[in-house]
């Protein structure tokens, strides 16, 4: 019930295209969900996150689209472009609970943006 | 303002070994946490640390141990090495207020041999 199932595994995107990594999680508890973007060698950074009481949140070309019913969350980079290459992590905590600050991470994907 | 300091960067150790990591939180924060990742995955948590105590634990067995100190920086410790072990070390810092600004290490990658 804690796991955060992340797809595609790898995406190849030209650049000026959209990239779209979708999450799904189990735990309903979760209320915090936020991407990360990691390059070799360095540790994730934060890209933006979401809580389940709004649908949409965008900064700048970052979008992210959350399904409560659904228990769905995806990330929407417009505009890619190739710095855009990275693994990127979607992941899921419950905030306010008990499990405060231990996130539970998807399994990454992998996006390359072509020039 | 330094960010989340980690030591050393890599490190290669024998089987049945043991490894101490550290980590300094960035400035203002009180909260550390520390992850496992392991190649082409994402990070799994070990555990946390607020007020020196260890207050939430992942599915990690008892090997595995850490310590904070009085100025918020914290050790990861890692008994009887096993191969499996293998893995960048990620520790990310934040408040105990809010989760916002939790900020992660660039880790220190530990290979068992």
């Amino acid at each position: 019930q804690q796991q955060v199932k992340q797809s595609p595994q790898s995406l190849i995107v030209q650049k000026g295209g959209i990239s779209i990594i979708n999450c799904a999680y189990e735990n309903t508890a979760f209320d915090y969900f936020p991407w990360y973007q990691q390059f070799p060698g360095k540790g994730p950074a934060l890209l933006i996150a979401i809580r389940p009481d709004v649908s949409e949140k965008k900064e700048g070309r970052f979008t992210i689209s959350f399904n409560k019913s659904a228990k769905q969350f995806s990330l929407h980079i417009m505009d890619s472009q190739p710095g855009d290459s990275a693994t990127y992590f979607c992941a899921a905590t419950n905030a306010g609970g008990t499990s405060y600050g231990k996130l539970t991470f998807g399994q990454g994907t992998i996006l390359t943006v072509h020039p | 303002d330094a960010g989340v300091t980690q030591s050393p960067t890599h490190l290669i150790k024998t089987r049945g070994q043991q490894v101490t990591l550290r980590c300094s939180p960035k400035s203002g924060h009180d909260t550390v946490s520390w992850y496992q990742q392991a190649l082409g995955q994402g990070p799994q948590f070990i555990f946390q640390y607020y007020e020196e105590e260890e207050r939430q634990r992942g599915n990690f067995p008892d090997r595995f141990s850490g310590h904070q100190y009085p100025n918020y920086s914290s050790e990861l410790n890692v008994n009887a090495l096993l191969l499996g072990d293998s893995a960048l070390y990620l520790c990310a810092s934040s408040t105990s207020r809010t989760l916002y600004g939790y900020t992660f290490g660039s880790g220190t990658r530990l290979t068992v041999v």
